[in-house]
């Protein structure tokens, strides 16, 4: 079975820096990988999606990699602002079960103003 | 293109009571997906239907726990009677073979009392 570890659990920095949400997953063979935010008491908003012949996916201040050999993946926030604050969410498929997503426990993200 | 619709947003009720939760996924989404998300965990895959067939439930309660896709578009989970232990965020997701990740609603959260 498919594990998803999210490292670390939560997370504090000061407006302006730069950081690295980590994931890790037991089982290489992934199909995708999808990062999505979710804000306190709402649902899941896709960020990036990395197919599995990809390695990496950008989106304005986000940055995606993926290492399947190692089983890892990060997601990199550019000048971090408050408006980042939520809990970020990393979540792996695999082919042979009809796509379905297995998700870590996430990073809970504050951003200080 | 429209979102994924779920309703209600909020729902409380007492232990052994029943409730249901309705979701329309985003049109010409052919798979559809409810997840539980239990407070500080990740969501966790309860079924999954391709069309209006069920193509994994192994995560759901059967006992207590039905959903049914009528039609292969919208779809209701219910749960009769609810436990304390119920109480979660209900998550429908959909996805087509075009765009390989999921689109989220913005989910039920049911408390049990």
């Amino acid at each position: 079975k498919q594990e998803v570890t999210q490292i670390p659990a939560a997370l504090s920095v000061p407006e302006g820096e730069n950081l690295v949400l980590n994931c890790s997953f037991t089982d290489s063979a992934i199909y995708n990988l999808q990062w999505f935010r979710q804000d306190p008491g709402k649902g899941l908003t896709s960020l990036l999606l990395i197919q599995s012949s990809q390695r990496e996916q950008t989106s304005g201040r986000l940055n995606a990699s993926l290492d399947k050999s190692s089983g890892r993946s990060t997601l990199y926030i550019a000048a971090s602002q408050p408006g980042d604050s939520a809990t970020y969410l990393c979540a792996v498929s695999k082919r042979n079960t009809g796509n379905q997503f297995y998700f870590g426990t996430g990073t809970s993200l504050t951003v200080i103003p | 293109e429209a979102g994924v619709a779920q309703s209600p947003r909020y729902k409380i009720i007492e232990k052994r009571q029943s409730v249901a939760f309705w979701c329309n996924p985003i049109s010409g989404h052919a798979t559809l997906y409810w997840y539980q998300q239990i407070l500080g965990q990740g969501p966790k895959l309860l079924i999954q239907f391709q069309n209006n067939g069920v193509v994994d439930d192994s995560q759901l309660p059967k006992d207590r726990f039905s959903a049914e896709r009528l039609k292969g578009v919208d779809s209701t989970l219910k749960i009769q009677p609810a436990k304390l232990e119920d109480s979660a965020v209900y998550l429908c997701a959909s996805s087509s073979a075009a765009t390989y990740g999921y689109t989220f609603g913005s989910g039920t959260r049911l408390t049990v009392v």
